[in-house]
């Protein structure tokens, strides 16, 4: 079984629609983020959190919101979709930071298509 | 300017061949280097760190020039299973957050 996993895979939605991302992780990690990735573009970083009452913002928050509902889980919304939000979204987990050693692991992807 | 840039490629080389390209970071205070790599459609995954004196792992070596602040990579004796993106990555600080270059492209021809 995944380490990772994410679910839906694949959304098509419509504008002004509300829309959950899930993501839930058997690593036992207690750092969980959110990212997304467009074409020419790197991993923007959306949201991070380091333990269940921890939530803070990435790069690029605005239209999006998190909850962590325990160490496992981490979910991402779009609470009124929009077309510039089609992207492929990635859930990641770490043991610890960013520092050398310490990977992040990513789930397979949710393909979000805003019409 | 971009925190990590790299050439987007596509290199297109055949089985057996060298190929090698950098990546350029803007931070100097960038403490952390990083290879992940990602098939097309994929989840990205951790190829390699980079360390200071450089290393090896197998057919792949990473390079560190802080002093002109990019990183390498060189894949030797090339494989068609090598065909994928490979992300640099740099962290700025030892906690949370990292920074993806949009990946280079290399594709290995039989």
């Amino acid at each position: 079984d995944a380490d990772v996993t994410q679910t839906p895979r694949n959304r098509i939605t419509k504008t002004g629609k509300r829309i959950m991302l899930e993501c839930s992780q058997t690593k036992g990690h207690d750092r969980m983020y959110w990212y997304r990735q467009d074409p020419g573009l790197g991993l923007r970083l959306i949201y991070y959190s380091f333990d269940v009452k921890d939530i803070n913002k990435g790069e690029i928050s605005d239209g999006y919101s998190v909850s962590r509902q325990a160490q496992a889980k981490f979910s991402l919304s779009l609470e009124s979709a929009i077309p510039n939000q089609t992207a492929l979204y990635f859930c990641a987990t770490s043991k610890e930071g960013g520092g050398a050693g310490n990977e992040q692991f990513f789930g397979p992807g949710t393909r979000l298509t805003v019409l | 300017r971009k925190e990590v840039e790299q050439d987007p490629g596509p290199f297109n080389v055949p089985e057996g061949a060298t190929v090698a390209f950098n990546c350029t970071y803007s931070n100097s205070a960038s403490q952390s280097f990083f290879w992940y790599r990602q098939d097309c459609r994929k989840e990205p995954k951790l190829l390699m760190s980079v360390y200071s004196s450089g290393n090896e792992d197998g057919r792949f070596t990473a390079q560190l020039n802080r002093a002109s602040q990019y990183i390498s990579l060189l894949i030797r004796d090339s494989k068609l299973s090598d065909s994928a993106t490979y992300l640099c990555v740099v962290n700025i600080r030892s906690d949370y957050k990292l920074s993806f270059g949009a990946g280079t492209t290399v594709t290995v021809r039989a």
